[in-house]
């Protein structure tokens, strides 16, 4: 079964205080993974996408990495408008585009 | 930048009542989606919609969810008889044919089945 776990579930960061979040998959044929912020009471807002081990992708503090079983966020000295929950999902080799969301992380940066 | 707008921000229904959700996708859009979330759980996918027909489906998509793209910029998921267990946040989300940048979502209907 398709599954996607994120870890930790919440972090609280200074600002400044560099960190990673996980996201651990397994899908029978990965298409793709995606990285995702949502704020409260809105719509996930889309990151990154990552295809193949061993690709990265950066977006100002942020930097995605893939490997064959997970996937890292990391955030450099990150400040407080960063706080939001993090969401990563995969989509499996398939054409109608489901994707299979992990439970979150949600980062709170503190000035 | 292109959005995908979702209508009503908020909507709240008696148990057993009808509701329809309303979603229009970015314009040159070709797959359409529903997800829910209910409070404090993952994101799950409900249905996706491709070429004027239902592409896949979840469990959840029961014979009370339908989908339907009336005129071809609406996009809506009608709930036949809400349940308590209806209540959640519905995203509707779009992507282009191939999806490379991503689905994009909107920012949500809230629904609350009293």
């Amino acid at each position: 079964e398709d599954q996607v776990t994120q870890s930790p579930e919440a972090l609280r960061l200074q600002e400044g205080e560099s960190s990673s979040l996980n996201c651990s998959y397994t899908v029978s044929g990965l298409r793709g993974l995606f990285w995702y912020r949502q704020d409260p009471g809105k719509g996930p807002e889309f990151l990154f996408t990552l295809y193949s081990a061993g690709e990265e992708k950066e977006k100002e503090r942020l930097k995605a990495t893939l490997t064959k079983k997970e996937s890292f966020l990391h955030i450099t000295a990150p400040k407080p408008e960063d706080s939001a929950t993090y969401l990563c999902a995969v989509q499996r080799s398939s054409n109608t585009g489901k994707l299979i969301f992990g439970q979150g992380t949600t980062l709170q940066v503190k000035p | 930048e292109p959005e995908v707008t979702q209508t009503p921000s908020h909507q709240v229904t008696q148990m057993g009542q009808e509701v329809i959700l309303r979603c229009v996708p970015i314009s040159n859009h070709l797959y359409f989606y529903w997800y829910r979330q209910i409070l404090g759980q993952k994101v799950e996918f409900l249905v996706s919609f491709y070429n004027n027909e239902i592409s896949e489906k979840s469990e959840i998509f029961d014979d009370q969810f339908s989908v339907e793209r009336p005129d071809g910029s609406n996009f809506t998921l009608k709930i036949r008889s809400t349940k308590l267990e209806d209540s959640a946040m519905y995203f509707c989300a779009s992507r282009r044919q191939g999806g490379g940048d991503g689905y994009t979502f909107g920012s949500g209907t809230r629904l609350t089945v009293v």
